[in-house]
């Protein structure tokens, strides 16, 4: 089964500047889907990115990008020019392409807490 | 578009009183799937449609649990009889093969 660990809990950045959430996963598929989705106070899940474990290039998204290590199946959030609208609870995510059973859950990590500060 | 939408956003209700939550997925999508969130547990997939079938439901907590989905425009997720630990939000998200979009989710209270 595969699973998703988020090892930070609680993350804080200065406004405009940089901060990096990571996510390790573990699976013994070649092919899946990675994605970070962001919860802000309102709940809503919001994806923000998402990148396609055959792709060698890290997907970008304008102040948000990921560095994916395959061989070290980590997964880890860049986001740059922090605002105070960024402060949410961050979730990694995991999607097989397997077909039968749950293809196409998301088994989600514990999530990180990032605090904005002003 | 709208995105996924779920009725109602918010839902007070008493032990053992019948509870449904309602979901329109994304128009197009052909997956659905029922989430539970708590503080304890996190995210938690309760059941999984494709093309309106039912796929996964082994994460349902127990009979009083039940979900449908008639055709690609609704689902409904039914708790009956309700009890408080029953409390927490409940999500609908819908996708298609690259991403799943969620609802608003439905904070749902027991008491």
């Amino acid at each position: 089964a595969q699973t998703v660990t988020q090892s930070q809990p609680e993350m804080s950045v200065q406004e405009a500047e940089t901060v990096t959430l990571s996510c390790t996963y573990d699976t013994s598929e070649s092919d899946y889907y990675l994605f970070w989705y962001k919860q802000p106070p309102s709940r809503q899940m919001i994806l923000v990115i998402r990148q396609e474990a055959y792709k060698q290039q890290n997907a970008t998204e304008n102040r948000f990008s990921v560095n994916f290590q395959k061989a070290a199946k980590s997964f880890s959030l860049k986001i740059s020019d922090s605002q105070l609208g960024d402060a949410a609870m961050y979730f990694c995510a995991y999607r097989s392409l397997n077909y039968g059973g749950s293809q196409g859950n998301l088994i989600f990590g514990k999530g990180t807490k990032l605090s904005v500060k002003p | 578009d709208a995105g996924v939408i779920q009725s109602p956003r918010h839902e007070v209700t008493e032990m053992g009183q019948e509870v449904t939550l309602r979901c329109k997925p994304i128009s197009g999508h052909n997956s659905l799937f029922w989430y539970r969130q708590t503080m304890m547990r996190g995210l938690e997939l309760l059941i999984y449609f494709n093309n309106n079938v039912p796929i996964d439901d082994s994460g349902m907590p127990e009979d009083r649990f039940s979900a449908k989905m008639p055709n690609a425009s609704f689902s409904t997720l039914k708790i009956q009889p309700s009890e408080p630990r029953d409390s927490a939000v409940y999500f609908c998200a819908s996708g298609g093969n690259r991403a799943k979009y969620f609802g608003p989710g439905t904070r749902l209270l027991v008491l």
